[in-house]
Formats: structure tokens, sequence, C-alpha cells
């Protein structure tokens, strides 16, 4: 079964200091990866996508990396700012192995404390 | 990037009553449209997969003839919630697929309180 998982599911760090975000996903034949902020009743913001070819995107402050071989994504941002905080949710795309939609993770609500 | 709207952005209806939600693809062409719902601390429920002037396929669980999807053109989905019942309250979002490498972009949402 397609899974994706984040770990830890809260994260409260002060301002200034980077931030890592785990992703992790059984079967590695994914088509591409999303990473999206979500803040508290809007939808989703896409942040970042690796397509399967890809090792990491660059955008700003924020850099993802793709594992496919150990089923890892990170996302790091860096200098956190208190505007950084949010949930933020790993989306995998297998394609047509799972039907053309996303499996999401849990979600990682995160606080930058001023 | 591409945007995607949703209108209703809230809509509060009586027990009984039917509500559609509208998402719409405005710079782009979607031949696939998404729509989720959310609980309150959780992650997105797939709820169904619409493709443009076909059926949608329904995720296990999720009651078709309740939850009417219609995918009329390549920029509009509609899905209507048929005779709500409070236990229907929720935050639906819609998502739509564009073309390679097929990236989702997400509309902003639609709070729906059924009293």
């Amino acid at each position: 079964k397609q899974e994706v998982t984040q770990i830890p599911a809260a994260l409260s760090v002060p301002e200034g200091e980077n931030l890592v975000l785990n992703c992790s996903f059984t079967d590695s034949a994914i088509y591409n990866l999303q990473w999206f902020r979500q803040d508290p009743g809007k939808g989703l913001t896409s942040l970042l996508l690796i397509q399967s070819s890809q090792r990491e995107q660059t955008s700003g402050r924020l850099n993802a990396s793709l594992d496919k071989s150990s089923g890892r994504s990170t996302l790091y941002i860096a200098a956190s700012q208190p505007g950084d905080s949010a949930t933020y949710l790993c989306a995998v795309d297998w394609f047509k192995a799972a039907g053309n939609k996303l499996t999401f993770g849990g979600g990682t609500r995160v606080l930058v404390k001023p | 990037g591409a945007v995607v709207s949703q209108h209703p952005s809230r809509v509060i209806c009586k027990s009984g009553t039917s509500v559609k939600i509208e998402c719409r693809s405005l710079d782009f062409q979607a031949t696939t449209m998404f729509w989720y719902r959310q609980f309150p601390k959780q992650s997105l429920m797939l709820m169904a997969t619409s493709n443009e002037g076909s059926k949608a396929t329904y995720e296990q669980g999720v009651e078709k003839d309740k939850f009417l999807i219609n995918h009329a053109s390549l920029t509009l989905s509609t899905l209507t919630v048929t005779s709500a019942h409070p236990e229907d309250s929720s935050f639906y979002i819609c998502s739509a697929k564009a073309g390679p490498p097929y990236e989702q972009y997400f509309g902003p949402g639609t709070r729906l309180t059924v009293t």
C-alpha cells in the first residue's frame, strides 16, 4: 500500500533557526512529490514540486530534497520567521499506479516563536 | 503559478437543503480536478476524482448520490451536497491538475456549515 508519513506532527522553533521537515513514503516509483503550506482555515499553497528525475528544488529560503531509494524527502526552510508558522504537507503522486491522485502525509504543524 | 478559485468561500444552510460549490481553474485547462474534505486539525481526505466529460470516480466510503460532482468543462467542476445534514459540515477543498509535470493547484476552500 502506498503511504506517506510526516514526523514530527508538530514542531516549535525560535525565530532565525533553520527548519527541517521530514517526509517518508513507501514505494520508490513516484512520479513527483509536492510540498504544500496550509494556513488555518485556508487552502493549500504549493511550495515546491520535485519530479522523479530530480534530487532537489529550491525557491528562496526553501529547499526540498528527494531520495527515492530511501523513500524520503526533506524540506529545509532557512532562517525561519514567525510568518513561516503554518502546517506543511507533503504529497506524493504515484501517477497511474495510484489513480492519478496525490497521497498526503499527515502534515507537520510548525510554530516559529519570535 | 496557476490559480484555482472556489465559490462560495463560506456557506451556511439548513438541514435538508442542497448546496453547490464551484471550482474553477482561472488561467489553465484542467483535465482532472479533485475534491477533498478536511476536518479540523486533520489532513485532507480525497472524496473524488473528476475528469472532464466523464463520471467522477469516488473514493471508498463516499456516497456518490449525496456528493454530486459535475465536470462540464476544462475549467469548471462543481460539487453539490444534497440533502445536507450537520455531519456534512466541513471544509471542502478542490484542486486542479495541470499538464506535465502534473502539478496540483488548490483552491482556497469552502467552509460549509449545516444548521
